[in-house]
């Protein structure tokens, strides 16, 4: 299996910072890397896929970037809404999550 | 607007099987592939299995794979993963998800979870 491993594991930030989290594939994965947001006692929501891409209606201060093994999630200006868990997902062989990226508001 | 509502969670014996169904609406349901994913309590997200459009194919986690079974009825718009000899360490929140492809330049088609249900918890416990 392929093992995506993120950083940092949680992230304490404040409302304006620009914030990013990185998501490291086991090995090459491409792009076929997708990003989600979830809230406590809530389904994952689809952010990011194909490393880049937005999903619509996704606030563009949501991006990502990144190919082969190394990825990143920015959020350019945090939002109060945007402290959630984080996860990053591979779809190049039986997908897999990363651990998740708790964002704290500090 | 597409909807995803699962059911069926509850409380069973370790040891025993349980149904959990997803009842689909706003897209064709037919036309896309369908998976399952579970989250521990505290703990990350992890795929569990998928299912073509047409049911046709079938995949599964090593985790899972011999004790559960993922159909789907297009007739009735319903996804289902019918779980066997479940174990304590199965018990999670059960999400089912909706799959889309983006195909990159040279026809990639890169997978992604657009839709996810509000998922249902199974607790295995004595």
């Amino acid at each position: 299996d392929i093992q995506m491993t993120q950083s940092p594991s949680s992230l304490s930030a404040s409302v304006g910072d620009r914030v990013t989290i990185t998501c490291r594939a086991s090995q090459s994965i491409s792009s076929y890397l997708n990003w989600y947001q979830q809230k406590p006692g809530k389904a994952p929501k689809l952010l990011i896929y194909a490393a880049s891409s937005l999903q619509s209606g996704v606030p563009s201060r949501f991006s990502g970037s990144g190919s082969g093994t190394d990825f990143t999630l920015t959020i350019s200006s945090l939002q109060p809404e945007d402290f959630a868990t984080y996860y990053c997902q591979q779809s190049y062989a039986r997908e897999t999550f990363g651990q998740g990226t708790k964002l704290e508001i500090k | 607007e597409v909807q995803l509502v699962e059911s069926g969670g509850g409380l069973v014996q370790p040891g025993g099987s349980l149904r959990l169904s997803c009842a689909a609406s706003g897209f064709t349901f037919s036309s896309y592939a369908m998976s399952w994913v579970r989250q521990a309590p505290g703990k990350g997200l992890e795929w569990v299995s998928a299912i073509s459009g047409s049911g046709g194919s079938t995949y599964y986690a090593d985790s899972v794979k011999g004790r559960f079974t993922i159909s789907r009825d297009n007739s009735k718009n319903t996804l289902y993963l019918q779980m066997n000899s479940l174990r304590a360490e199965d018990t999670a929140v059960y999400y089912c998800a909706k799959i889309a492809y983006y195909y990159d330049r040279i026809r990639n088609s890169i997978a992604y979870f657009d839709y996810w249900g509000q998922g249902t918890l199974v607790t295995v416990s004595s």
